[in-house]
């Protein structure tokens, strides 16, 4: 696609329940990264996926999160159990390769866990 | 690990001209990125200097200085629509392909 779709843009809810969430990287980028946003705060890396490699996950902030990735298409990130410390925009961002560090974002998925 | 300071807020006036400073420390390094954001919107890429030196890009240039750790982004000719968050961000040569980003820096233009 043009830019990179991420849905729902808005998630609402109850403590516990599992979420999942959606990312559709522009076309061609064979790098997909995840990003976690607090109020105010700056970008947390969470994981990264390029093309058929082992993704990098050092970023998962505990065994609740998790993310797959098919060849160098959709992404999803799954939140199992969810605490209100979930609570964020989850963003999304691809890019071509590791050449220049211009990723592409996403609008991003608010989560708010109650 | 990596680190990088920059200032929370910074408030400029239209017209005027802004610096927001950067600096890092990386286990390696591999060059420094800015994006802006805005309330409620997604990161966009302004520049990226792998190099020492100064890189323009219309109003905007990016600064580097490897030996020193070092890095702003300018803004000329400010303008009401550059308020936003502007984040600095390290790629480190040692990890993975991921970038490390500040904790984002506040600009307000006022009249």
């Amino acid at each position: 696609g043009a830019g990179v779709s991420q849905s729902p843009s808005n998630k609402v809810t109850e403590k516990g329940k599992d979420v999942e969430l959606r990312c559709d990287p522009i076309s061609g980028h064979t790098a997909l990264y995840w990003y976690r946003q607090r109020l105010g705060q700056g970008l947390e890396f969470l994981i990264y996926f390029q093309g058929n490699s082992a993704p990098d996950k050092s970023g998962l902030p505990s065994d609740r999160f998790s993310a797959e990735r098919t060849g160098e298409s959709v992404s999803t990130l799954t939140i199992q159990r969810t605490q209100q410390e979930d609570s964020a925009v989850y963003l999304c961002a691809s890019s071509l390769d590791r050449g220049q560090g211009g990723y592409t974002f996403g609008s991003g998925t608010r989560l708010t866990v109650v | 690990g990596q680190s990088l300071e920059q200032p929370s807020e910074v408030t400029a006036v239209e017209g005027a001209i802004v610096q927001i400073n950067c600096t890092y420390q990386t286990s390696g390094f591999y060059g420094l990125s800015w994006y802006q954001q805005h309330d409620g919107g997604a990161p966009t890429f302004l520049s990226y200097n792998a190099l020492d030196g100064l890189e323009e890009t219309g109003r905007f240039s990016s600064f580097l200085s490897r030996s020193d750790s070092y890095g702003y982004l300018l803004l000329q000719e400010l303008q009401m629509k550059d308020s936003a968050s502007y984040f600095c961000a390290v790629r480190d040569q040692t990890g993975a392909n991921n970038l490390f980003f500040g904790t984002g820096t506040r600009l307000t233009v006022i009249p």
